[in-house]
């Protein structure tokens, strides 16, 4: 089943807006790492956020994780037309061995950011 | 450069065939993931390797298999039991295999049925 849940499925803003996702799970996680998929291609990592961590920053890009809400958001400020992309988040379980060590997908948010 | 490298980018299959898929990597990395993405949906686990050798199920790897002779390389087998094969395949590669490590991911392999 999936863990992690992508909110919105789809985001249209204009170019300078900031962006904001959010991702929901279920379980306890490790860690939790948000990819960025342009149409066709494969996915490219954005920020890993462990599970002791309530903030990152990557450039334009601030994650923020609440582990009691199970829940994680990622921002996108001063978006750009190239920021067009779905928005992955992916969790990995809190315990280790076998099965566990794999992340589990969402289903993404579309963001559509208009010149 | 290094990366992960998918071919081909097309693939048709005929039925009862089986076709392979193939993935590349020079990055040194312990693991290899195929993943299956079906449109509009997230991506679901086919297979993965921590090491070379050694492989594990994921959770929809009925109809396909794999190796894992090299490091660089771990190819997939979509085989006739895979009924409904039509998906954009995409394969990664991490340093370790424990899931604490970002995921690398090749540019994809879009596979229909003629």
């Amino acid at each position: 089943s999936q863990q992690g849940e992508e909110d919105p499925q789809a985001l249209s803003i204009q170019e300078g807006e900031n962006a904001t996702m959010n991702c929901s799970y279920k379980t306890s996680i490790n860690n939790l790492q948000w990819y960025r998929q342009n149409s066709g291609r494969g996915l490219v990592h954005l920020i890993l956020i462990r599970s002791n961590e309530r903030e990152k920053h990557s450039g334009r890009l601030r994650v923020t994780l609440d582990t009691s809400k199970k829940s994680s958001s990622l921002l996108i400020t001063a978006s750009r037309a190239a920021d067009t992309a779905s928005y992955f988040c992916a969790t990995r379980g809190f315990t280790g061995g076998g099965s566990n060590y794999k992340l589990t997908f969402g289903k993404g948010t579309l963001l559509t950011v208009n010149p | 450069d290094g990366g992960i490298t998918q071919s081909p980018k097309y693939l048709f299959r005929k039925e009862g065939q089986n076709v392979t898929l193939s993935c590349e990597q020079n990055l040194n990395h312990d693991a290899m993931y195929w993943y299956r993405q079906d449109p509009g949906q997230g991506l679901r686990l086919i297979y993965y390797s921590q090491i070379v050798n050694d492989f594990q199920k994921g959770d929809i790897a009925e109809g396909y298999s794999v190796s894992r002779e090299k490091k660089e390389s771990f190819p997939l087998t979509v085989t006739s039991a895979q009924k409904n094969p039509t998906a954009f395949y995409l394969c990664a590669s991490s340093i370790g295999g424990q899931g604490n490590q970002p995921q690398h991911f090749g540019d994809g392999t879009r596979l229909s049925i003629l």
